[in-house]
């Protein structure tokens, strides 16, 4: 089955620098490609995804890149602020023969990011 | 708010006993899926549900058990319990195919 990797399990930045988060993926059927934020006490929240037929998306702050070759795909913020701060998950969706396409997601263990102001 | 409501949101049993977790889709979405958060972990998949059917399973023990009713809730069944249960509950749910879903806010799980 899928595995997804993701490092480096925590990051710490000063306020106003890039962070970048990286995963890699096994199963190259994954189409699907989600990255979450998980604020102490809640559920994640989706920040951005990306699909396989895209390369790269960028959402303000934040972009995901897609290389399906290597089987990997990276979360960039750019201007950290210390809201920032929190746990971040990516996630894989191998599709699945009787889903419907409502695949469930494999994640990673998770990045804990500082800001540091 | 995000839509998914689960409750409760905090439980406190002892070993042996038997809980039952429930989430609330958010409205129109069929597709349910429950996923355990130990602490400091990241979140395992345990079983999904489409419109009342279960559609896929990861690993879930037996002790577990899962259902979605006509209305669209889901319920999670843990019995038996162990100390090694203890951790967040979540439930989240999802509209379209292929496609990000939303988590609740998770039940936290107490075993002691």
């Amino acid at each position: 089955g899928e595995n997804v990797e993701q490092h480096p399990s925590t990051l710490s930045v000063q306020e106003g620098d890039s962070a970048v988060i990286k995963c890699t993926y096994s199963d190259s059927a994954s189409n699907y490609f989600p990255w979450y934020k998980q604020e102490l006490g809640k559920g994640p929240q989706l920040i951005i995804d990306i699909r396989s037929n895209v390369g790269e998306k960028k959402d303000q702050r934040i972009a995901v890149t897609l290389n399906k070759t290597a089987k990997h795909f990276s979360l960039h913020i750019t201007e950290t602020q210390p809201e920032d701060s929190a746990v971040y998950f990516c996630a894989a969706s191998p599709p699945e023969e009787f889903s419907g396409g409502y695949n469930k997601l494999i994640f990673g263990a998770g990045t804990r990011l500082a800001v540091h102001p | 708010d995000s839509g998914v409501t689960q409750t409760p949101k905090h439980l406190i049993t002892a070993t042996g006993q038997r809980v039952t977790l429930r989430c609330s889709p958010r409205s129109g979405d069929l597709s349910v899926y429950w996923y355990q958060q130990s602490l400091d972990q990241g979140l395992q998949f345990l079983i999904q549900y489409y419109n009342g059917e279960e559609r896929a399973k990861g690993n879930i023990l037996e002790r577990f058990s899962a259902q979605q009713f006509p209305d669209l809730h889901s319920e999670l069944n843990l019995s038996s319990l162990e100390l090694g249960d203890s951790a967040l509950y979540f439930c989240a749910s999802s509209t379209l195919p292929g496609g990000g879903y939303t988590f609740g806010s998770g039940t936290r799980l107490t075993v002691v």
